[in-house]
């Protein structure tokens, strides 16, 4: 079974500063995406960056960047720069090849302090 | 820009009551999902329809459960009775389709349910 593991469950960071989010995951697939969702305060999940397995090149979103390490099954998230409106829960997802429904880890809540 | 659209968003309900969620997807999405959230943890997958047939509801409880996409559009998500475990956040998603990841998911507002 695949599973996501968010250890962080709260961080804080000062506003214009960097700040790196962990997941690992676990799957015995060989095709399979990795996602980072954000879910604001009272509004919804959107998708902040998506990975997929096959390519070795890092993906990066603006101020957003993921440290892809496959053979350790880890997956962090950069944000730098870090903004006000980047206070949220942070969530790490994970879709099989072979399975359309995403598997979410327990999230990272993120508060941004000016 | 379009968004998945959701109702209720709130909903408090005594227990053993019925309750009905409503979810339109994207236009043209083929993919909806229904997800379950308990407060602190992340969304977990109840039900998925490609088009109106469901594809995996492997983790819908069934005897309180059931979820319905007439005519491939929107959904209705319905728990009968409702018990107090079931207070959660229920978040609708939807996605073009196809192959599994290659999409992205569009999510809902989501519907706030206490049951009491």
């Amino acid at each position: 079974a695949q599973t996501v593991t968010q250890s962080q469950p709260e961080m804080s960071v000062q506003e214009a500063e960097t700040v790196t989010l962990s997941c690992t995951y676990d799957t015995s697939e060989s095709n399979y995406y990795l996602f980072w969702y954000k879910q604001p305060p009272s509004r919804q999940m959107i998708l902040v960056i998506r990975q997929e397995a096959y390519k070795q090149q890092n993906a990066t979103e603006n101020r957003f960047s993921v440290n892809f390490q496959k053979a350790a099954k880890s997956f962090s998230l950069k944000i730098s720069d870090s903004q006000l409106g980047d206070t949220a829960m942070y969530f790490c997802a994970f879709i099989g090849g072979s399975q359309g429904n995403l598997i979410f880890g327990k999230g990272t809540k993120l508060s941004v302090k000016p | 820009e379009a968004e998945v659209a959701q109702s209720p968003r709130y909903k408090i309900t005594e227990k053993s009551q019925a309750v009905a969620f409503w979810c339109d997807p994207i236009s043209g999405h083929a993919t909806l999902y229904w997800y379950r959230q308990i407060l602190g943890q992340g969304p977990e997958l109840l039900v998925q329809f490609q088009d109106e047939s469901v594809v995996d509801d492997s983790q819908l409880p069934k005897d309180r459960f059931s979820a319905e996409r007439l005519k491939g559009v929107d959904s209705t998500l319905k728990i009968q009775p409702a018990e107090l475990g079931d207070s959660a956040m229920y978040l609708c998603a939807s996605s073009l389709g196809g192959l599994a990841g290659a999409y992205e998911q569009y999510f809902g507002p989501g519907t706030r349910l206490t049951v009491t």
